[in-house]
């Protein structure tokens, strides 16, 4: 099994470029989060999707928007990247925290993002 | 607001120089505290899950602990490849969000 996988490994855009960072889990989990990582401030959710179907606003969504393909896949896309978007995005999935599943979550490798 | 608050920020270790990593909480209805090791580059690397206060898992030379307000990891005869960024996080009961220290950054010196 791969785990949680993502591409691209970099990129790196002009503002007001738009993209879209892409995931896949195949441990048949229903739950996937986007996640960035800036230094000093750890670890913020972006969006979630608790099952197929559903997506939800995490602590830093403005810029951002989602697309839970299927049960596999989850998309983040950026419409018109700016500077302060700059920074290594981790996708995370986990089996049902809410109906009853664990609640670990596990990590991608992280797409690092570059916007000038 | 839940808070997740990790000291030291950065800890340097002698390889065999056993230490504690600190991860103080505030979160209404604590519904699991999680463990991470994160290398440079990479994704974070799930450790262990604690949901009680008491409760223990170990690792190889990793050993967590709960508490009400706080966890420990605790680090016997470190060795370099124990080199990492530690992170924390906890999960309130009813919500899927789950809420991240910024970590400590750990070091070991052969």
């Amino acid at each position: 099994n791969a785990g949680v996988t993502q591409t691209p490994k970099f990129q790196v855009l002009k503002t007001g470029q738009s993209m879209t960072l892409q995931c896949a889990q195949d441990m048949n989990h229903n739950s996937m989060y986007w996640y960035r990582q800036d230094p000093g401030m750890g670890l913020r959710l972006i969006y979630y999707s608790a099952s197929e179907g559903t997506t939800d606003k995490g602590e830093v969504p403005n810029g951002y928007n989602v697309s839970r393909l299927n049960k596999r896949e989850f998309s983040l896309r950026l419409e018109s990247a700016a500077p302060s978007q700059t920074s290594v995005y981790f996708c995370a999935s986990s089996e049902a925290p809410l109906a009853g599943g664990t609640d670990t979550q596990y990590f991608g490798p992280g797409t690092r993002l570059t916007v000038l | 607001e839940d808070q997740v608050t990790q000291s030291p920020e950065a800890l340097r270790l002698q390889e065999g120089e056993s230490s504690s990593l600190n991860c103080s909480y505030t979160v209404s209805g604590l519904r699991g505290l999680f463990w991470y090791r994160q290398d440079p580059g990479k994704g974070p690397e799930f450790l262990f899950t604690l949901y009680s206060a008491g409760e223990e898992k170990e690792k190889e030379r990793l050993k967590a602990t709960l508490t009400k307000k706080e966890s420990f990891l605790h680090i016997t005869a470190p060795k370099p490849e124990d080199s990492a960024t530690y992170l924390c996080a906890v999960r309130r009961g009813g919500y899927q969000k789950v809420t991240f220290g910024i970590g400590t950054k750990l070091q070991v010196i052969p």
